[in-house]
C-alpha cells in the first residue's frame, strides 16, 4: 500500500526566508507525485507535478520540487518565502490510487 | 472552459437532516472523486467514480453516505440522518482518465455545517 507523509503540520517562514515542505512517499514502485495548494476557502490547485524525465519540477509562483528516488521524497521548495504564499499545501502520491498527505499549513512572517 | 463546480458553497443542517451536495465536473472528465476535509485534518477519500465501471465506495464512512454519478456527468453526495460529525467541507475533484498523469482538477468545496 502507498502512503504520504508530510513532516509538520505547521511550518513557519520569514518573509524573503527559504521554504521547505518535507514530502516522502512509501510504495513499491515509484509513483507519480504532486504538491497542491489550498488558499483559505478554496479547493485544491495543483502547484506541480512529477510524472517521468527530469527529476527537478518547476511549478507555479515560484515553486519547485525535487523527486529523490533513494530517499523516496519530494520535497517542495520556494527561494525567497512571498506573504501570499501562505496556506495549506498537500503532498499527494499516484499509482493506480490517489494518496494525500495530511498536509503542512505555511505561515508567512512579514 | 470552466472548471469543477460544486454547489451549494455553503450549508447549514440539523441534526437529522438528509443533504444533497452536487458536483459538476470538467466536460469530459471521466473521473470523478469525492473528499472530505475535516477542520484540521487532511483529505479523507471518500468515493470515485471512473466511467461506466462500478464505483469505488472505499472511503464511505457508513451507509448513511451514498454517491451517484448520472450520464457520467453530474454526481451528487447525499448525508442521511446528518450527525455533527459530518461538518466538514465536502471537495469534489475530476479528471480525464485517458491522461496518465492522474492529475485532479477541484472544485471550490462545500461547507456543511450540522447544528
Amino acid at each position: 500500500a502507498q502512503s504520504v507523509t508530510q513532516l509538520g503540520s505547521h511550518v513557519s517562514v520569514s518573509e524573503g526566508a527559504l521554504v521547505l515542505l518535507r514530502c516522502n512517499y512509501s510504495s513499491s514502485v515509484p509513483p507519480y507525485l504532486f504538491w497542491y495548494v489550498q488558499y483559505p476557502n478554496q479547493g485544491l490547485q495543483l502547484l506541480l507535478k512529477y510524472t517521468t524525465g527530469a527529476t527537478l519540477v518547476k511549478g507555479i509562483n515560484g515553486f519547485e520540487a525535487e523527486f529523490k528516488k533513494s530517499e523516496t521524497s519530494f520535497h517542495l521548495t520556494k527561494p525567497s518565502a512571498h506573504m501570499s504564499d501562505a496556506a495549506e499545501y498537500f503532498c499527494a502520491s499516484t499509482y493506480q490510487k490517489v494518496t494525500f498527505g495530511t498536509g503542512t499549513k505555511l505561515q508567512v512572517i512579514p | 472552459g470552466a472548471g469543477v463546480s460544486q454547489s451549494p458553497s455553503n450549508k447549514v443542517t440539523e441534526k437529522g437532516k438528509d443533504v444533497e451536495l452536487r458536483c459538476d465536473p470538467i466536460s469530459g472528465h471521466t473521473a470523478l472523486y469525492w473528499y472530505r476535509q475535516s477542520l484540521g485534518q487532511g483529505l479523507e477519500f471518500l468515493i470515485y467514480f471512473q466511467g461506466n465501471s462500478a464505483p469505488d465506495k472505499s472511503g464511505l464512512p457508513s451507509d448513511r453516505f451514498s454517491a451517484e454519478r448520472t450520464g457520467g456527468s453530474v454526481s451528487t453526495l447525499t448525508i442521511q440522518r446528518t450527525q455533527q460529525e459530518d461538518s466538514a467541507v465536502y471537495l469534489c475533484a475530476s479528471r480525464q482518465a485517458s491522461v496518465q498523469s492522474y492529475e485532479q482538477y477541484f472544485g471550490p468545496g462545500t461547507r456543511l455545517t450540522v447544528t
